[in-house]
């Protein structure tokens, strides 16, 4: 089955740092998402991509859907203590199936 | 609206004991899918459906069972519980998954 390659898995920073993630995949996707999940929750929708070389943000988070259509980044510029949580892209492919995969995630941790 | 309720929040099953993990929507979505949670395997897609009476297999269906009689509720069957499904479950809906699922707070389910 298909796979999303979402790296890194696991960031450190400092409060008022911008952070950047992303995922790959060996397949062509035809809609890229991000989610956010804090400890026990499920996981948010945070941006939704449609098309290749898009470019969507949501407050301080900026996404972009690759223009090959097998990768996506998700940037959080100036971040906050609330921005931590486990971060996951997930994609879904072309054909009309309407399984979503997801990434393994990226955890981040703020440091005020 | 509720969104999507997932009951109970928390279970400790004996190995081979039977349960129904409840999920339901109040958003009137045809699609619904069930993941589950492992550390550091990010959401695998367990089932999923596309309407009422249609469900079809995702990823990891090996031990569960799914059914669809109505559009608000999508209860996930385990047979013969194992040590194998102690996991965080998740249920999603959506009215179409190119726009992405909303998803329930978890089932903690523990396998003794």
């Amino acid at each position: 089955g298909q796979q999303l390659n979402q790296s890194p898995q696991s960031m450190f920073i400092q409060e008022g740092e911008d952070v950047s993630m992303n995922c790959t995949s060996s397949s062509i996707f035809n809609t890229w998402l991000w989610y956010k999940q804090d400890p026990g929750e499920g996981p948010v929708l945070l941006i939704a991509l449609y098309k290749a070389g898009e470019l969507t943000s949501n407050g301080r988070l900026t996404a972009q859907f690759g223009i090959t259509r097998k990768d996506s980044f998700l940037n959080i510029s100036a971040s906050i203590p609330s921005d931590v949580g486990i971060y996951f892209c997930a994609g879904r492919t072309q054909g009309g199936s309407e399984k979503l995969v997801f990434g393994k995630g990226t955890k981040l941790t703020v440091n005020p | 609206n509720a969104g999507v309720t997932q009951t109970p929040k928390f279970q400790v099953l004996k190995t081979g004991q039977s349960m129904t993990l409840q999920c339901a929507q109040d958003m009137n979505h045809e699609y619904m899918s069930w993941y589950r949670q492992d550390p550091g395997m990010g959401l695998r897609l367990i089932h999923y459906s596309v309407g009422a009476g249609i469900t079809d297999q995702g990823e990891v269906p090996n031990g569960y069972n799914v059914s669809r009689s109505t559009t608000e509720d999508f209860p996930l069957r385990l047979l013969s519980a194992a040590p194998s499904q102690t996991s965080v479950y998740f249920c999603a809906s959506s009215f179409s998954s190119t726009y992405g699922y909303t998803f329930g707070s978890g089932t903690r389910l523990t396998v003794v």
